[in-house]
């Protein structure tokens, strides 16, 4: 089944704690990124990857740091929970960086 | 900035009743508008591209650089379509990929 995949679909987790949300595409495609949707379901860009290379990074705290081990692959990496950073994450691809884009599912964090 | 307005947060409609979803937009590039879609409980999809100028699930949208509009159309609304609905920009010019969302449109089909 060719997809856009994230791990896990719910996280629920205490402030202050360090999460990882893993995304995994099969789609052969060179560009990932990802995308946060807040409670009012607007959703915006955090970053891109192109080819592993860091593309987009839009004003995101620091405590995110993305990880892209390969081109399948980008993970997302969070220091130091807020409450703030409740919301579904989105990853997902697109064959080029001009390409239409794919998502995942969606992973639900909530920071208690 | 604002790049993309969808005006209505919500839109309520009969089954078999017209409906359109209204996307405009700013950008001084050259634009590429997008409509997604997110049913519930579903990853984001993409339901049609301006460039592709194909009408999907009934679905048909106009580029009006005039207006700088994209609005989402349907003759004919059936209770399948409520779902949430949004425009997106790209701009085809630059190399980044970036798509800027609207803040969405929540479709409810009645039955």
């Amino acid at each position: 089944d060719t997809a856009v995949s994230q791990t896990p679909k719910y996280l629920v987790t205490q402030m202050g704690n360090d999460k990882s949300i893993k995304c995994e595409q099969n789609l052969g495609h060179d560009t990932m990124y990802w995308y946060k949707q807040d409670s009012k379901k607007f959703l915006k860009i955090m970053f891109s990857y192109n080819n592993k290379e860091l593309i987009i990074n839009e004003t995101v705290p620091n405590r995110f740091s993305p990880k892209s081990p390969d081109k399948a692959h980008l993970n997302l990496h969070i220091n130091s929970l807020e409450l703030g950073d409740s919301a579904v994450y989105f990853c997902a691809s697109s064959p080029t960086l001009t390409d239409t884009q794919y998502f995942g599912p969606g992973t639900r964090l909530t920071v208690l | 900035a604002q790049r993309v307005t969808q005006p209505e947060k919500l839109l309520s409609v009969f089954k078999g009743a017209p409906v359109e979803l209204k996307c405009n937009y700013s950008y001084s590039g050259s634009p590429e508008l997008f409509w997604y879609v997110q049913y519930s409980r579903q990853r984001l999809q993409l339901l049609l591209r301006h460039i592709s100028r194909e009408s999907i699930k009934g679905f048909t949208a106009d580029l009006n650089k005039g207006e700088t509009s994209f609005h989402l159309k349907k003759p004919f609304a059936q209770e399948e379509d409520s779902a949430m609905y949004y425009c997106a920009l790209s701009d085809r010019g630059s190399t980044l990929g970036r798509l800027y969302f609207g803040r969405g449109t929540q479709l409810t089909v009645w039955p």
